[in-house]
């Protein structure tokens, strides 16, 4: 089975700041990642995806992610931030292949972020 | 907007008793996945239903079932509240014929349970 473990439970930025969030999976096999945005009182977004190429991502917003295969890790990066960037950031996975155990996603807890104008 | 419709928005129900919650998908997609969000977590997968069948199913406990109708529309349904269930259920859609390298999820806004 597989699990994702986000670093930071809050993180707090000024404007402008660059951002960095943590994303590790654990999955013996290939992979399919996501970062989610959830804005107060909205659903849940997506951000960014990735399937296979390019390891580096962009997504809405000026959001961009990294797919390090050797570090299991997919972190989420923006050079910088604004206060509308307030909100919380899931990074998720799901084993890529077709069959059963193939269509969860695996979420991890979440990261809030917090920007100060 | 998501997409994805779900209702209603707030419940709050007894325990021990039963609820049915309700989602839509987003137009041309034919695959729900019901997941729960308890405060402070990432939404955990509770099951995924495609041609009206439950394809897959997470560590939940038979109490919650599902169902998918002909026009991909779906319900959770969870018997026997607990108190433990207090959470936000998201329904999330997906088109069946994306492969395993294209497959991506819409959510909804979620249902909001709280049992007392």
């Amino acid at each position: 089975a597989q699990s994702v473990s986000q670093h930071n439970h809050h993180v707090i930025l000024s404007e402008a700041a660059s951002l960095e969030l943590g994303c590790n999976y654990s999955y013996g096999g290939t992979v399919n990642l996501f970062w989610y945005v959830q804005y107060p009182g909205q659903h849940l977004q997506l951000l960014l995806k990735y399937f296979s190429g390019d390891p580096l991502v962009k997504g809405i917003k000026g959001f961009e992610a990294e797919f390090i295969k050797s570090k299991f890790s997919f972190n989420l990066r923006k050079p910088s931030v604004q206060w509308s960037d307030t909100a919380e950031y899931f990074c998720a996975v799901n084993p890529s292949y077709s069959g059963a155990g193939s269509y969860q996603l695996t979420f991890g807890k979440g990261t809030k972020l917090s920007v100060i104008p | 907007d998501a997409g994805v419709t779900q209702s209603p928005t707030h419940l709050i129900k007894t325990r021990g008793q039963q609820v049915t919650l309700r989602c839509s998908p987003k137009s041309g997609h034919d695959t729900v996945s019901w997941y729960q969000q308890a405060l402070g977590q990432g939404p955990q997968f509770i099951f995924q239903y495609y041609e009206e069948e439950e394809r897959q199913r997470g560590n939940f406990p038979d109490r919650f079932s599902g169902h998918q109708f002909p026009n991909y529309s779906s319900e959770l349904n969870v018997n026997a509240l607990l108190l433990g269930d207090s959470a936000l259920y998201l329904c999330a859609s997906s088109f069946r014929l994306l492969g395993p390298n294209e497959r991506y999820y819409t959510f909804g806004s979620g249902t909001r349970l709280t049992v007392v």
